[in-house]
Order: structure tokens, then C-alpha cells, then sequence
């Protein structure tokens, strides 16, 4: 099983503050594997991002994903008040597993 | 415009049999292009994937959970829906179940549209 492991767990930033989430894999993965999602309490998740780097629709630009092999990074540029939740990413290049997910709260 | 429904009991014995359906809206389940799973997520705790179907009846499962799950796929009812056995209360979760999009003919994707979820409780 390939394990995910985010950083960090929480993450406390201001709106207008750019935040960098952290997805590291235990085994080196293609990247059209790596997937991440938004999470909002009582809400199902949403996807954001997909193969790393390519964005959902309707995702707003100032979300974006990078990496390859085991890290892999979720970037927001500008904090919107809207972007504070629990983000979570997924692989799929071995079965499907999630990471434990990192929480952005607001400072 | 896709919707995805679950439905079923919202309480579950241990030891009996947890069964859902998702029942899908805005396009046809049959059609090759996606694929669909279920997920859930513990109370307070991360999101685990349970198991996901192609149109054509091949399953894929989680490993610890293979033994216990079946997932099935019913075209003429644009349905899908998961079955798990011998339930706990590790069970107990929100379940959703959501459309798999990735590589073509395979079982390979990421999740591209969910259902609300719907909480299950194993408790007697």
C-alpha cells in the first residue's frame, strides 16, 4: 500500500497569505496519480486539483498543485476567507489511498 | 447536471450486513467514459476509500476491508451500490459514493463529483 503523509497537520495563516501544503508518498508515483481535495465541515469533499497539477472545473487559478516522484505540493496563492478547510490528497496510482489531510485555519 | 444520491438505513446492528445505494442523476451510469466508488470517513477522522466499479462490473477494493465489501452496479436503474458485511462499530461513518474519473478502462482516477454522504451508525 502506498501511504500518504501531509504536512503539516494544521496550518494557521491570515486571508491575503499564500499557504504550501505538503503531500509526500512512500513509494514514487507517475504523476497523473496525485489528486487533491477541499473539505469544509459537514460537506462532502471537492475536488481541486488532478494528475498533480491539472485544476477542476470551476477551480479558481489561485489554487495550484506541483511535484512528482514522492513530493508533491498544493499551493493557494491569496488566502480567501472561503479557503480555510481540511485539505486532503489522494493517489491512485497503486489501489487508492488518501493522506490524513491538513487543516488551514485562520490565524 | 450530475447528481449523486446515497440512501439507506442510518443504523446498523453489528454483526449484520451495511447496504447502500447510490443512485445517479444527469447522465447514464453505463456509459464508458467514468467509473464510481464509494468513500467514507469516521467521525472526526480522515477520508478512506472502501471500493470502486466500472460500467462493466469490474470491482476494485481496499485491501482491508476485501474480505467484508462487495460493490455492484445495476445499469437498468442507474444505481450503484455497496454491501458490507459483519459490520462493527469501526463502521460507523459517514459513507459517500462519487464518480471516478481518470484513465480510460481502468479503475485508476481521482473523484470528480460526490453525493452529500449519508451517516451510518453501527450501534445495537
Amino acid at each position: 500500500e502506498i501511504v500518504l503523509t501531509q504536512s503539516p497537520g494544521t496550518l494557521s495563516l491570515s486571508p491575503g497569505e499564500r499557504a504550501i501544503l505538503s503531500c509526500r508518498a512512500s513509494q514514487s508515483l507517475i504523476s497523473t496519480y496525485l489528486a487533491w481535495y477541499q473539505q469544509k465541515p459537514g460537506q462532502a469533499p471537492r475536488l481541486l486539483i488532478y494528475g498533480a497539477s491539472g485544476r477542476a472545473t470551476g477551480i479558481p487559478d489561485r489554487f495550484s498543485g506541483s511535484g512528482s516522484g514522492t513530493d508533491f505540493t498544493l499551493t493557494i496563492s491569496r488566502l480567501e476567507p472561503e479557503d480555510f478547510a481540511v485539505y486532503y490528497c489522494q493517489q491512485c496510482g497503486r489501489s487508492i489511498t488518501f493522506g490524513q489531510g491538513t487543516r488551514l485555519e485562520i490565524k | 447536471q450530475l447528481h449523486l444520491q446515497e440512501s439507506g438505513p442510518g443504523r446498523v446492528k453489528p454483526s449484520e450486513t451495511l447496504s447502500l445505494t447510490c443512485t445517479v442523476s444527469g447522465r447514464s451510469i453505463d456509459r464508458s467514459s467514468y467509473n464510481w466508488g464509494w468513500v467514507r470517513q469516521a467521525p472526526g477522522r480522515g477520508l478512506e476509500w472502501i471500493g470502486s466499479i466500472e460500467y462493466s462490473g469490474s470491482t476494485d477494493y481496499n485491501q482491508s476491508l476485501v474480505s467484508r465489501v462487495t460493490v455492484s452496479i445495476d445499469t437498468s436503474k442507474n444505481q450503484f451500490s455497496l454491501k458490507l458485511r459483519s459490520a462493527t462499530a469501526a463502521d460507523t461513518a459517514v459513507y459517500y459514493c462519487a464518480r471516478l474519473a481518470g484513465r480510460a478502462g481502468t479503475l485508476i482516477g481521482w473523484f470528480d463529483s460526490w453525493g452529500p454522504g449519508i451517516l451510518v451508525s453501527v450501534s445495537s
